[in-house]
């Protein structure tokens, strides 16, 4: 059975840094593209980064430069450092596998980052 | 980047009704269009792929129409378990970028 399983969110003060992850279990990581989108609090859906099975990386300009998606196969896991943090990266954060077909299809419950002083 | 625009915001329906939720795109992304539903502190799930493909498991009563830059997501028959947010996606192009979302709520 295909899951993902976030973890690492909690509260950072602006300026400070964290790292999200994502263990999956029932496919491998390497193998395929993992995406990480967010959630403000009320607010909508917000894509951030994916990973390729490759290593390709891409990111929303609004975490370019300040965010790094890579991936542990060894763990079957995928990160998301975060550093510079301001408060309006403040959401839910989700790992998702991306299907190669262009839809997510598996996703994980969430993990909450809440940056404040 | 595509700007999705999705209308209305927000849509008050009884069970039974038949609903339609439109997404626009601010230009052509072809049938790269992806539709999620999402219930209150849940994680978003998958409804349709590539505008008109019905994901595995996914009920018939959900259908997607279009291709270019306007999109529709319709439930043909309004059921209690059908009262969420649903969002609109495009992979046309990086960034990806999901519509506002539809809160379909219970007259």
């Amino acid at each position: 059975e295909v899951q993902l399983a976030e973890s690492g969110g909690g509260l950072v003060q602006p300026g400070g840094s964290l790292r999200l992850s994502c263990a999956a279990s029932g496919f491998t990581v390497s193998t395929n593209y993992i995406t990480w989108v967010r959630q403000a609090p009320g607010k909508g859906l917000e894509w951030v980064s994916v990973i390729y099975s490759g290593g390709a990386t891409y990111y929303a300009d609004s975490v370019k430069d300040r965010f790094t998606i890579s991936r542990d196969n060894s763990k079957n896991t995928v990160y998301l450092q975060m550093s510079n943090l301001r408060d309006e990266d403040t959401a839910v954060y989700y790992c998702a596998k991306y299907s190669g077909y262009g839809f997510l299809d598996y996703w994980g419950q969430g993990t909450l980052l809440t940056v404040s002083s | 980047d595509i700007q999705m625009t999705q209308s209305p915001s927000s849509l008050s329906a009884s069970v039974g009704d038949r609903v339609t939720i439109t997404c626009r795109a601010s230009q052509t992304i072809s049938t790269s269009l992806n539709w999620y539903q999402q219930k209150p502190g849940k994680a978003p799930h998958l409804l349709i792929f590539a505008a008109t493909s019905l994901h595995s498991g996914v009920p018939s009563k959900f259908s997607g129409s279009g291709s270019g830059t306007d999109f529709t997501l319709t439930i043909s028959s309004l059921q209690p378990e059908d009262f969420a947010t649903y969002y609109c996606q495009q992979h046309y192009n990086f960034p990806w970028t999901f519509g506002q979302g539809t809160k379909v709520e219970i007259k």
